[in-house]
């Protein structure tokens, strides 16, 4: 099982939006709706922010949405705020009781 | 308030051995399964394994990295959960966290494999 896609980095300035993807196969991504997303500060654990593709995990904004398109799932943050700089990583169900993350995106907020 | 605590991690030569630990507070641990991940350092996440409840028969599942080299198991009645690790690789070396409850993650222990 190889890593999900990511771009290595993406940045916006406060009060934009973006949007970060992840890219996969049918044997992952396009073959189950179970991505999850992950924020992670540096120096931090890693902080759950969306399942099942497009559920919000209680508490978390909805300036964060998931979505999906065939075997490439994204995240899109709106309203961009300075604290949302931080490392994204996707994470799909692979089969078999499986998980793959992607190889993280780092957000700079300009 | 639910937390993990990861423990163990230290330097040991390649093709040694090393034992983590994962002690859980404030959920059910018996009822979660326990999933480890790492991460080595400027890198991604990466998924290790996971092992499940009693419930589930304490079945396990490893990344294809890791299999027949690491092991998982927990005491429900300690709440702590357990990565024994042989056979290290230098490529091993990471920081290793535990998971589990509604997503919950401790802090992670730092694993370096280095001759």
């Amino acid at each position: 099982q190889s890593a999900l896609t990511q771009p290595r980095s993406v940045s916006g300035s406060p009060g934009q939006s973006v949007t970060i993807s992840c890219t996969g196969t049918s044997s992952d991504v396009g073959g189950y709706n179970y991505v999850s997303w992950y924020q992670q500060h540096p120096g931090k654990a890693p902080k759950l922010l969306i399942y099942d593709v497009s559920e919000r995990r209680s508490g978390v904004p909805d300036r964060f949405s998931g979505s999906k398109s065939g075997n490439t799932a994204s995240l899109t943050i709106s309203g961009l705020q300075a604290e949302d700089e931080a490392d994204y990583h996707c994470c799909s169900y692979a089969g078999n009781y499986i998980l793959i993350f992607g190889g993280g995106t780092k957000l700079t907020v300009l | 308030e639910a937390q993990l605590v990861e423990s163990g991690g230290g330097l040991v030569q390649p093709g040694g051995s090393l034992k983590l630990s994962c002690a859980a507070s404030g959920f059910s641990f018996s009822d979660s399964a326990i999933q480890w991940v790492r991460q080595a350092s400027g890198r991604g996440l990466e998924w290790v394994g996971r092992i499940r409840s009693k419930t589930n028969t304490y079945a396990t599942t490893y990344a294809a990295s890791v299999k027949g080299r690491f092991t998982f198991s927990r005491d429900d009645s300690k709440s702590t959960a357990y990565l024994e690790m042989n056979s290290l690789r230098t490529e091993d070396t990471a920081l290793y966290y535990c998971t589990g409850g509604s997503d919950y993650w401790g802090q992670g222990t730092l694993v370096t494999v280095s001759s």
